[in-house]
């Protein structure tokens, strides 16, 4: 049962121009979202998160926008940078304490 | 201000032994939590510790186990080991709920 979707497994995005990605969620407890991007045999890094009573939140170039009613959420990397090429993952939380569920992941290069 | 670490970063076991993993938070962090990272399983959660106290635990055997420290450092351990307990395993702090939660780099773990 995946509670947490990331259909996209990879994009491909010119440098400097705007990169989305994207993140449904079924479980409609989860009321706290983060996105981290990671690189291979590291750990994931945080980027930006968002609380379900804000609908979006900015963090220089990363945007995060959350819709409730179709519990989905997007991450906005604009612009685009070679060194942004990772694995992006969104994770939820809605339990009490920090159990988070992770997506699959979506493989980001930006092409130079 | 140093991140999560973790030790050790690299290790081999064979079938049936068991393994402990070391965990030391962020300064002030009093939430511990590890993932489990397989290629088929994507990051699934294994358990969170907070003030000692096991607080969320994940869908693992009882194989896998864990606690925390005064200091909250935290351990997990992995007893009889299976070819398919080969994984990144990551810790991750955070002050509490709903606060960032920031990953260390791992232990690679590979069962032979």
């Amino acid at each position: 049962d995946q509670q947490v979707k990331q259909n996209s497994p990879s994009l491909s995005v010119q440098e400097g121009r705007i990169s989305i990605l994207n993140c449904d969620y079924t479980n409609s407890m989860f009321d706290y979202f983060l996105w981290y991007k990671k690189y291979p045999a590291e750990g994931p890094t945080f980027l930006i998160s968002i609380s379900s009573i804000k609908d979006k939140n900015e963090d220089g170039r990363f945007t995060v926008f959350l819709n409730k009613s179709a519990k989905h959420l997007s991450l906005h990397i604009v612009p685009s940078q070679p060194g942004d090429s990772a694995v992006y993952f969104c994770a939820a939380s809605g339990e009490y304490g920090n159990k988070l569920v992770f997506g699959a992941g979506t493989i980001l290069r930006v092409k130079s | 201000k140093a991140g999560v670490t973790q030790t050790p970063r690299y290790l081999i076991k064979t079938r049936g032994q068991q393994v402990t993993l070391s965990c030391s938070p962020i300064s002030g962090h009093r939430s511990v939590s590890w993932y489990q990272q397989t290629p088929g399983q994507g990051l699934q959660f294994l358990f969170e510790y907070f003030s000692e106290t096991q607080r969320n635990k994940g869908n693992f055997p009882g194989r896998f186990s864990g606690r925390q420290f005064s200091n909250s450092r935290s351990e997990m351990n992995v007893s009889t080991l299976e070819l398919g307990d080969s994984a990144l395993y990551l810790c991750a702090s955070s002050l509490d709920f709903r606060n960032t939660i920031y990953f260390g780099e791992g232990s690679w773990l590979t069962v032979v």
